[in-house]
């Protein structure tokens, strides 16, 4: 089955650096990646998503990267701010995957 | 708007009872999940079911089962609760395909099992 690892578990920047968060996968039959971002107490909540036919995706501060060689795909969040400090979870799936595969998740604290 | 409703927000139960988690969606989805979330190990799935009356085992299925009678209703069934099972339950809907599309998730239940 399909193996998500996601780096790194945590990460603190200063408020208007960036941050990036990485995640690998394992099986080429993967064509959807969503990102997901917990707020402390919250649900998670989609805020970018990028498929196989894709190879970069921005919406403001935000932008996912794919490359489907190497199978990795990173998360990169530029000014971040304070209220951007949350658990942001990467997942993978579709294709012949009929489920997404989640990984376990990193805790961005941006300090002001 | 999506919405995800999860009955309970937090839950305490004793062992060997037997715990029901329900969890509602308005959007007509086909497809509905339950996951489970721990501290360090991300969120990992219990059940799914791609149809009413259909279900399918996700990868920790074990000391759970799962109901769909009707399209929006999907419920989180614990046989007989044990302590291992206290932990955070999302509950979350999707359109088809059911690994290539984005899932809405409830708030969650905080299960205690004492």
């Amino acid at each position: 089955g399909e193996n998500v690892e996601q780096h790194p578990s945590t990460l603190s920047v200063q408020e208007g650096d960036s941050a990036v968060i990485k995640c690998t996968y394992s099986d080429s039959a993967s064509n959807y990646f969503p990102w997901y971002k917990q707020e402390l107490g919250k649900r998670p909540q989609l805020i970018i998503d990028i498929r196989s036919n894709v190879g970069e995706k921005k919406d403001q501060r935000i932008a996912v990267t794919l490359n489907k060689t190497a199978k990795h795909f990173s998360l990169h969040i530029t000014e971040t701010q304070p209220e951007d400090s949350a658990v942001y979870f990467c997942a993978a799936g579709g294709g012949s995957n009929y489920k997404l595969t989640f990984g376990k998740g990193t805790l961005l604290t941006v300090n002001p | 708007d999506v919405k995800v409703t999860q009955s309970s927000r937090y839950l305490v139960k004793r062992t060997g009872e037997k715990v029901f988690l329900e969890c509602v969606q308005d959007m007509d989805h086909e497809n509905m999940f339950w996951y489970r979330q721990d501290p360090g190990l991300g969120l990992r799935l219990i059940y799914f079911s791609y149809d009413v009356k259909m279900k399918e085992k996700g990868d920790i299925p074990e000391g759970y089962s799962v109901s769909r009678e009707k399209k929006e209703r999907f419920s989180l069934i614990l046989e007989s609760a044990s302590t291992n099972q206290t932990s955070m339950y999302l509950c979350a809907s999707s359109p088809h395909p059911p690994g290539g599309q984005p899932q809405h998730f409830g708030d969650g239940t905080r299960l205690s099992i004492l």
